[in-house]
Order: structure tokens, then sequence, then C-alpha cells
């Protein structure tokens, strides 16, 4: 089925070690998002990336790091996992022709202890 | 900043009740999109309403855009225990390439 694949769906992390949130999509779509939710938080974007080659901070970019690695693949890495970064981590993509309409991808739920 | 305030963010009422939930900014939006997410999923979009004064319907929900496109609502009637989950809304403003989301609305409806 068309749609946001991410991966890994669990991880747990010690503080300080580094991992990478892989997510793709298959739709075509120009636009990618990273968000993060917490309890009470909402969802708060982490890093965006509006068309292949760019990539633009969100409001809670701390921490971490982006790549556009093609259309269809973006990915979030952590490169000192600190408990703060304890999330369930989202993948979105979008298009303009679809008026922004989100596809979310399943999530990543982290702990990091 | 741009801000969408959801009003309110917990409710729980029987099967059957209908229900109204508010989303409404200081911002103008382009568009304006529902969403509702279940535990352990991703948001799915539900809707998208572009138009000042706009109504869509989707079975027993109806959204409805605000004249001037700073707000919006989604209607349930006789809701439903499927009807349960978090919903969002998130509005798009002239020329931006992302979303603003409020902070959700936790609906339960209790059998």
């Amino acid at each position: 089925n068309a749609g946001v694949t991410q991966t890994p769906k669990f991880q747990v992390l010690k503080t300080g070690q580094s991992m990478t949130l892989q997510c793709a999509q298959d739709m075509n779509h120009n636009s990618m998002y990273w968000y993060r939710q917490d309890p009470g938080m909402g969802l708060r974007l982490i890093y965006y990336s509006a068309s292949e080659g760019t990539t633009d901070k969100g409001e809670v970019p701390n921490g971490y790091n982006v790549s556009r690695l093609n259309k269809r693949e973006f990915s979030l890495r952590l490169e000192s996992a600190a408990p703060s970064q304890t999330s369930v981590y989202f993948c979105a993509s979008a298009s303009v022709a679809v008026n922004y309409g989100y596809t979310f991808g399943s999530g990543t739920r982290l702990t990091v202890v | 900043t741009q801000l969408l305030e959801q009003s309110p963010q917990f409710l729980s009422i029987q099967e059957g009740e209908n229900l109204t939930v508010y989303c409404n900014s200081s911002s103008v939006f382009s568009s304006l999109q529902w969403y509702r997410q279940e535990p352990g999923e991703g948001p799915v979009l539900l809707v998208t309403v572009v138009t000042g004064g706009e109504v869509k319907k989707l079975k027993r929900l109806t959204f409805q855009f605000g004249d001037a496109r700073k707000d919006s609502s989604l209607h349930i009637t006789a809701a439903q225990p499927g009807d349960t989950g978090l919903y969002l809304c998130a509005g798009k403003t002239q020329g931006a390439q992302k979303l603003v989301f409020g902070q959700g609305t936790r609906l339960t409806i209790n059998p």
C-alpha cells in the first residue's frame, strides 16, 4: 500500500548513544517532515524538507540532524541521545497538489535511559 | 508565532450524544485540515477545507471553516465508540510549506 514507512517501530537507547530513524514515502511527495509527540505537548516540528535538496529547522531542532537522501527518503539522526528525547517520532510527507494534506507514518517509539 | 487553540482538550460523552470541537486562531489560513489519531498510530487526514464558510460532511462528521478563515469546527452527530481518538486541527498559511497543529482534543465515547 502507498504511504509512509518508518523504521524502527520501537527503540531503547542508552544516554549518549546515537541512532538514525528512517523514513520513506512512495507517493512522489515533494515535502517531508519529522515531528515528535509528547503527552500534553501535541505535535512539534523538528525539521522539514520542502523539496529534495533542502532542509529547514522546525521549532525543536536541537539535538537532531536530518538528511534528505533523495525524493523518497528523509532520515532523522540523534547524535548523542538524551532522556529528554524520549518521545514518539512521526515522519510525514505532503504535496502542494493535495493542499499539503499530510500522510503520516505509524511512528517510532524511542526511549532513552 | 501562529497558534491554533483547540477546545475542549478532553471530552468524554455517552454513545449517541452530539459534540462539537473548536479550533481557533488569530491567523488567517489558506487551508485547514482535521486529523484523527488512534493509539499507536500516526494521525490520519479526515478533511481539508479551503474556502471561508465551507462545510464538508463525512458521514456523521461535519466540518466547517469560518468565514474569515481563522477558525474551524468539527461536529459529530450520534457519536459512536469508534469515534474515540485524538482529533487534531492543522492550518496552512499562504506561502507556507508546513502546517501549524493544534494541541488536540482527546475524545472518548463510552458505550
